[in-house]
């Protein structure tokens, strides 16, 4: 009953290649995320989606690509994969942004390595 | 850059004793959040405290908000070896869900 699971956890895969993190929540909520947590434990927002509508696109280089084909779920797919890719990146949803603060919760995280 | 700066960036205590760390941000808030992060696992919601509110509890764990200072705090009280986790504090600008993280504050309980 994991309330938002990503797959997969682990993911080691060479330069250039083209690579897809998926992401699934059933806690029922409009709003998901991607985050990005560097060698050095920095949290960085990389997107949001509000009901499969893009709402916050930080700079991110444009080989990434999310996508939601509904609002329980949000893929992140990355093209051209570089060594600079590799971090642990956590998909993570909350009830509709807006609101004077809502909880926002994480999944367990992907590491990606790119050799 | 980071909004949020957490201090002590490491802490050390004994079973028992109380922990205390402080965050520190820049810009005006909605709403500032805890996290705890267990090595290797995901990011776990601690407390999220509102702009308005001043102090926030659960269970063990006690939140100020000083929105003048641009201060948190997050104290556990009686730790435990379970508690040993990296906790960060995230702000929230607008409440949008564009949470900021800080650099963390990276806690070891000894029994």
């Amino acid at each position: 009953d994991t309330a938002v699971s990503q797959t997969p956890k682990y993911l080691v895969t060479q330069m250039g290649n083209d690579k897809s993190i998926k992401c699934e929540q059933n806690l029922g909520h409009d709003t998901m995320y991607w985050y990005k947590q560097d060698s050095k434990k920095f949290l960085k927002i990389m997107f949001s989606y509000n009901n499969k509508e893009l709402i916050i696109n930080e700079t991110v280089p444009n080989r990434f690509s999310p996508k939601s084909p509904d609002k329980a779920h949000l893929n992140l797919h990355i093209n051209s994969l570089e060594l600079g890719d590799s971090a642990v990146y956590f998909c993570a949803s909350s009830q509709e942004p807006g609101s004077s603060g809502n909880t926002i919760y994480f999944g367990e995280g992907s590491w990606l390595t790119v050799v | 850059s980071q909004q949020g700066e957490e201090d002590p960036q490491a802490l050390s205590i004994q079973e028992g004793e109380n922990a205390t760390m402080n965050c520190s941000y820049k810009t005006s808030i909605n709403n500032l959040q805890w996290y705890r992060q267990n090595s290797g696992r995901g990011l776990v919601h601690l407390i999220l405290i509102r702009s308005n509110e001043r102090e926030k509890h659960s269970g063990r764990l006690r939140v100020t908000l000083d929105t003048s200072k641009k201060s948190s705090s997050l104290l556990i009280t009686a730790s435990r070896a379970a508690d040993t986790a990296s906790y960060f504090c995230a702000t929230d600008r607008q409440g949008w869900g564009k949470l900021q993280f800080g650099a963390g504050t990276q806690v070891v309980v000894t029994p």
